[in-house]
């Protein structure tokens, strides 16, 4: 079984100030997890993915992650938000290469 | 463009009708899964194929949906007797599988709006 948890649902940040955005998963096997972005009236696009190799993953549009098995985390980052930074953000969870886990998403708000 | 394509966008339904929705994926892709996504919430897992078969179903929602992928290209899912309930997104995506390659590519996705 595996689930996610994203600890927010909304986030809100100035405009140049850092972004987290955190989550939390829970997983039988050895995870896959990804962060995916949803802008409205888009389709959801993959920012980054951490699938067993390097546990600090850079994702596009200076976005990051760390994997950290320990505390079971997987938090989202951007030393600074940008207006275009500004829709709801999604962790996912895979584990033996089946199907994908979707958190409850987190709201991005950035304000100028 | 190669994404994934997904018809229609929009679909307005009375209650009771049948509705289909086709998703054509990338062409080299031979996984596709469906995917329901309600108002404030993420996308909920219903079916996927590998290839042409159906390896994951039970978690369709009843026997009113029901999904196929004739050969092994583009997919249908059908709900039969629409309910209001069943009114959402509808997503599809695809992806390569063999091991270490797990990246989904989604489509925009099919509104359904049941009256």
């Amino acid at each position: 079984a595996q689930s996610v948890t994203q600890l927010d649902s909304h986030v809100s940040v100035s405009e140049g100030t850092p972004v987290l955005l955190r989550c939390n998963y829970s997983s039988s096997y050895s995870p896959s997890l990804f962060w995916y972005v949803q802008h409205p009236n888009k389709g959801l696009q993959l920012l980054l993915k951490y699938t067993s190799a390097a546990t600090l993953v850079k994702g596009i549009n200076g976005f990051e992650a760390e994997f950290k098995k320990s505390e079971t985390s997987f938090h989202l980052t951007k030393p600074s938000a940008h207006m275009s930074d500004a829709a709801e953000y999604f962790c996912v969870v895979t584990a033996g290469y089946s199907t994908l886990t979707f958190g409850k998403g987190t709201m991005l708000l950035v304000s100028p | 463009d190669t994404g994934v394509s997904q018809d229609p966008r929009h679909k307005i339904t009375k209650r009771g009708q049948n509705v289909t929705f086709r998703c054509d994926p990338i062409s080299e892709h031979n996984r596709l899964y469906w995917y329901r996504q309600t108002l404030g919430q993420g996308p909920e897992f219903l079916t996927y194929f590998q290839n042409e078969a159906q390896l994951e179903k039970s978690r369709l929602l009843s026997d009113r949906f029901s999904a196929e992928r004739p050969k092994g290209s583009f997919s249908t899912l059908e709900i039969q007797r629409t309910e209001q309930g069943d009114s959402a997104m509808y997503l599809c995506a695809s992806s390569s599988h063999p091991r270490g390659t797990f990246e989904a590519f989604f489509g925009q996705g099919t509104r359904l709006t049941v009256v």
